[in-house]
Parts: C-alpha cells; sequence; structure tokens
C-alpha cells in the first residue's frame, strides 16, 4: 500500500464547529486529491492540490477549503460543519505525467450532529 | 467535463458465476482507464489499470478489463466469482493530459456462497 495516512480515522463533531481533516503521504507525489464518498454518489471531489500551495476546486467544493504548505501535508477544513457534510471522505495521491494511477488513503469518517 | 457511467448498480451472484461489469465514459480524447475494488469497510484499491496498448488488460485476483474505444467502454470482467469478491466497484478515467480523475457512482457486487 502507498504510504498515505489519514487523521483522524473517526470524528463526531456538532453542526457549525470547524473540523480539519489531514493527509499526510511518504510517496513525495506532486498531486493530493480530497474526496467524499457518499451513497448512490460514487466519490466526488472536492479539492486538489498540484504542488505546494498551489489547489483547484472540484465539483463539490462548497462549504471546504484546503492548505499545502508542505509536499507531505493536505489538509480539509470545514470551516462551520454541517450535517450534509456527514460523509466518509478519502485522501488520494497520484505522481505527476501521463501515465499515474491514483493510490487512496483509509479514509476518514466525519459524523455532524 | 468528463463523466462515467456505470449502469449495473447492484449485482447478485452466486459462487462460480461470470461476472461482466459495465462502465461507459464520454471524453473523446486519449484516456487512462482504471477499475478500483472497496471492501467493506475499507479504502479503494486499484484493481487494474490500462494506458496503452493490448485493450484487454489483465488485473489482480483473475479480474480483466477490456478497452473498446469505439464504444466508450471499459467493462470489468471475472469468469468465476468467488464470495471474497463482494464488494463495491468503481470505474474511473483520466485524460492522458490531466490529472484530474472522474469516478463513476460504483456498483455494489454481492456474491453468495
Amino acid at each position: 500500500d502507498a504510504g498515505i495516512t489519514q487523521s483522524p480515522r473517526h470524528k463526531v463533531t456538532e453542526t457549525g464547529t470547524p473540523v480539519t481533516l489531514r493527509c499526510h503521504q511518504t510517496e513525495n507525489h506532486r498531486y493530493m486529491y480530497w474526496y467524499r464518498q457518499d451513497p448512490g454518489h460514487g466519490l466526488r471531489l472536492i479539492h486538489y492540490s498540484y504542488g505546494v500551495k498551489d489547489t483547484d476546486k472540484g465539483e463539490v467544493s462548497d462549504g471546504y477549503s484546503v492548505s499545502r504548505s508542505k509536499t507531505e501535508d493536505f489538509l480539509l477544513t470545514l470551516e462551520s460543519a454541517t450535517s450534509s457534510q456527514t460523509s466518509v471522505y478519502f485522501c488520494a495521491i497520484s505522481g505527476a505525467g501521463r501515465y499515474n494511477e491514483q493510490f487512496f488513503g483509509p479514509g476518514t469518517r466525519l459524523t455532524v450532529l | 467535463a468528463q463523466s462515467v457511467s456505470q449502469h449495473n448498480h447492484h449485482v447478485i451472484l452466486s459462487e462460480a458465476a461470470s461476472l461482466e461489469l459495465g462502465c461507459n465514459y464520454s471524453y473523446g480524447g486519449t484516456v487512462n482507464l482504471f477499475w478500483y475494488v472497496q471492501y467493506p469497510g475499507q479504502h479503494l484499491q486499484l484493481l487494474l489499470k490500462y494506458f496503452s496498448g493490448d485493450p484487454l488488460v489483465k488485473g489482480i485476483k483473475g479480474f480483466e478489463a477490456e478497452f473498446i474505444k469505439s464504444k466508450f467502454s471499459f467493462n470489468l470482467r471475472k469468469p468465476s466469482v468467488q464470495w471474497s469478491d463482494t464488494a463495491e466497484y468503481f470505474c474511473a478515467v483520466n485524460a492522458n493530459t490531466g490529472n484530474q480523475f472522474y469516478f463513476g457512482t460504483g456498483t455494489s457486487l454481492t456474491v453468495i456462497p
């Protein structure tokens, strides 16, 4: 398995509180991604990063922000969590170039009450 | 934007039955294609990938997929499924000039012993 860790693995929080999820990689890959997984929707891209301090929005970015200050770390922040953000969040990494696949982290299960 | 369609949402098979899961994508350019598997409670793992060359791709655990460019399809097959193949299967596509990956909504496979 690729060296990807996510923390925390499980979190329960209340509506309106800020939440930060962390993804850490040891592969030195250029690209990092945050997805959410919900029944019936598969994986949907929230944000991705193509380098340190270089990020872009995905298809479901509203209510989320990201930061990448080091190659190995990609943070996802929910500024004010809502119940609709209850989901499983996966981080993924990918190398640069034409022939690369994504490797996924173990996921974080977030429940917003 | 690209899109990926998986028409089978839930498939139930008996052990030893043959499996074929459909995947179609919409993108006119050159693509990289992937199948991922997600066992219950786990993260996505790569089953197989197609970048170029032989359109019949063999992956792990006896799975294979065939890329048919004219049909924009990349169907997953296995001649004889096992109970341990019970999982969710995701098709993904990536334009090989970019680093965004697009996922289908997944197919849940249940194999009955």
